[in-house]
């Protein structure tokens, strides 16, 4: 079953704007991931918030997590060309060896 | 270099003739899974596995078998392919250090069933 959900679907903005991409969640969770999929190949991860985490920065990215909210965004600062991809959360339920669920992905173009 | 590699990476196939999707991964982890992606469905679950002869189905099982002899292989069975099951599929394995887990995928096999 579908867990994260993102939102938008699809965003298109210009070369170094900032693009934020929205994710939410039904139930609780023990840590979210954000991936990054280039068209047609694997997903590569970009960074992974803890539940006890509120804010996490990597580079040009932050997320933030509202657990009370069950959502998680995504920022992109400075946006380039070459962040153009799909961008999926994924949530993590459980402890142990749990199922990672992934939404839908939200599709960002970046124009140069 | 740490990776996971899925062979073929394109495939034809007509109704009916079994095929097998391997998945290897040289990273020594426990846990392996098998998604599709489909347009407008996101990423989901076909079986995973959580260790040696150890597996369980994910969200969309029906119409895959999925094998683990060893740690590093994961093969995707699909007995008796029908065009619904054309897709892209990714292998992914994971490890897991105290709370910090990151899913590595394979690069992809896109599938086409006639």
């Amino acid at each position: 079953s579908q867990q994260g959900e993102e939102d938008p679907q699809a965003l298109s903005i210009q070369e170094g704007e900032n693009a934020t991409m929205n994710c939410s969640y039904k139930t609780s969770i023990n840590n979210l991931q954000w991936y990054r999929q280039n068209s047609g190949r694997g997903l590569v991860h970009l960074i992974l918030i803890r539940s006890n985490e509120r804010e996490k920065h990597s580079g040009r990215l932050r997320v933030t997590l509202d657990t009370s909210k069950k959502s998680s965004s995504l920022l992109i600062t400075a946006s380039r060309a070459a962040d153009t991809a799909s961008y999926f959360c994924a949530t993590d339920a459980g402890s142990g060896y749990s199922t990672l669920t992934f939404g839908k992905g939200t599709m960002l173009l970046v124009s140069p | 270099e740490a990776q996971v590699t899925q062979n073929p990476r394109y495939l034809i196939t007509v109704t009916g003739k079994k095929l097998t999707v391997t998945c290897s991964q040289n990273m020594n982890h426990e846990y392996m899974s098998w998604y599709r992606q489909d347009p407008g469905l996101g990423l989901r679950q076909i079986y995973y596995s959580m260790n040696v002869e150890v597996t369980d189905k994910g969200d969309v099982p029906e119409g895959y078998k999925v094998s683990r002899k060893e740690k590093r292989n994961f093969p995707l069975i699909l007995e008796s392919p029908s065009p619904n099951q054309t897709s892209l599929y990714f292998c992914a394995s994971r490890a897991r250090y105290g709370n910090m887990e990151t899913q590595y995928f394979g690069p992809g096999t896109r599938l086409l069933v006639l």
